[in-house]
């Protein structure tokens, strides 16, 4: 266990769905991350908040939403998605935003159908 | 943009024996590098980091070894377990900057 968990692990959804990823984290850390894991590719860094305040938004298309109430927990709102956005999506913590290491959840394995 | 890549995509080693994993970054302005372990299912596992003020660092069974002149990172892993099955992937940042992630090396130990 990271201190990160993820929900749900599985979400299957259709294109005209709107679902939502979870994320928590258990380790007093101040900054949040999402990536998209693609087979084959590099982890892609999708959005970064840090104090509950969005720093970093890597050209992630409008159907993807991110949302962080308070530092320990952090969202992904989806909708209208693409077969091409099914990926495996992990969140990560970190005591700051730069310069540490980051502890990342188990993921959601994302199927758009 | 940042290339983070390794040279192998896959490796099987032999139980007992070690393994050495590889990548490669194209930024020579990096100066923070993690390895990454990501077993089957799970997200990834810090393993070991490096600052580019050093050359090696040593864990538990593992050695990063960081050649800053070819911009070469190297994860050592000694006596290699059925458990050390998983992908490895490097990262690399230059400090107050996001991390950039390689592909990952899928290790295999033959018991």
């Amino acid at each position: 266990e990271t201190g990160v968990t993820q929900t749900p692990r599985h979400l299957v959804m259709g294109m005209t769905n709107k679902k939502s990823l979870k994320c928590e984290q258990h380790l007093g850390h101040n900054a949040m991350y999402w990536y998209k894991q693609s087979a084959k590719k590099p982890l892609e860094l999708m959005f970064v908040y840090s104090l509950e305040e969005r720093v970093e938004n890597n050209s992630v298309p409008s159907r993807f939403s991110p949302e962080c109430p308070n530092s320990s927990h952090l969202f992904l709102h989806l909708h209208t998605l693409q077969p091409e956005d099914s990926a495996l999506y992990l969140c990560a913590s970190s005591p700051g935003q730069t310069d540490y290491e980051q502890y990342f959840g188990p993921g959601t394995r994302l199927t758009v159908t | 943009g940042e290339s983070v890549g390794l040279h192998l995509p896959t490796l099987s080693v032999q139980e007992g024996d070690n393994s050495i994993i590889n990548c490669a970054y194209s930024n020579s302005a990096s100066d923070y590098f993690i390895w990454y372990k990501q077993e089957s299912g799970k997200g990834p596992q810090f393993i070991i980091d490096i600052r580019s003020n050093m050359d090696k660092r040593q864990g538990q069974r593992v050695t990063v070894l960081l050649n800053k002149t070819v911009k070469h990172l190297s994860l050592q892993i000694a006596a290699t377990q059925p458990g050390d099955s998983a992908v490895y992937f490097c990262a690399e940042s230059v400090t107050g900057n996001q991390f950039y992630f390689g592909t990952g090396t899928s290790l295999t130990v033959i018991p």
